[in-house]
């Protein structure tokens, strides 16, 4: 089955700069890849999502590029701010999401003011 | 539209004893997905349903069971609780080849 990694486990990044972090996953067939976002004691929010067909997708600060050959993406958020702070996971699926989502283990981002 | 919601949102039961949790997805939305979400597991997936027909299970024990109503609501149970079921339960609902929205979860505790 699929397997998705996902590093740092923690980052700390100073206000108003970018924090950048990878996933890498394993089956080849995964063409759907979203990132949520969970603050402490909520749901998981989706901040953005790429599909296979598309190699980088932005919105206002935040990126995500996928390479489907070194099958990895990452999650780019630029001039950061307190309310950046949350744990964050990627997530890999194939058919498009129709299938499970498999989980990174997540990384918590702290920004520093 | 309204959010994908669960209850109930928190519950102490004791090893052993069996329980039922809720999921009502975004009106229109047809797939049902459950994930649980420990500190030491991260979230992982439990089952999908889709038009009252599970789709997809995870790997999780024959404890752990779900049915979707003609309505798309969705309920889980697990029977049999044990410590190591303590966790965060939270459901999704999507569109067909769609973004899946997380609903509040239910925090289960077992002592």
């Amino acid at each position: 089955g699929e397997n998705v990694e996902q590093h740092p486990s923690t980052l700390s990044v100073q206000e108003g700069d970018s924090a950048v972090i990878k996933c890498t996953y394993s089956d080849s067939a995964s063409n759907y890849f979203p990132w949520y976002k969970q603050e402490l004691g909520k749901r998981p929010q989706l901040i953005i999502d790429i599909r296979s067909n598309v190699g980088e997708k932005k919105d206002q600060r935040i990126a995500v590029t996928l390479n489907k050959t070194a099958k990895h993406f990452s999650l780019h958020i630029t001039e950061t701010q307190p309310e950046d702070s949350a744990v964050y996971f990627c997530a890999a699926s194939t058919n498009f999401g129709n299938e499970k989502l498999t989980f990174g283990t997540g990384t918590r981002l702290t920004i520093i003011p | 539209k309204a959010g994908v919601t669960q209850t109930p949102r928190y519950l102490i039961k004791t090893r052993g004893q069996q329980v039922t949790l809720s999921c009502s997805p975004i009106s229109g939305h047809r797939s049902v997905s459950w994930y649980q979400q420990t500190p030491g597991q991260g979230l992982q997936f439990l089952f999908e349903y889709f038009s009252e027909t599970q789709r997809n299970k995870g790997n999780f024990p024959g404890r752990f069971s779900g049915r979707q109503f003609s309505n798309s609501r969705s309920e889980m149970n697990v029977s049999t609780l044990e410590l190591g079921d303590s966790a965060l339960y939270l459901c999704a609902s999507s569109l067909f080849q769609d973004t899946q929205y997380f609903g509040p979860g239910t925090r289960l505790t077992v002592l």
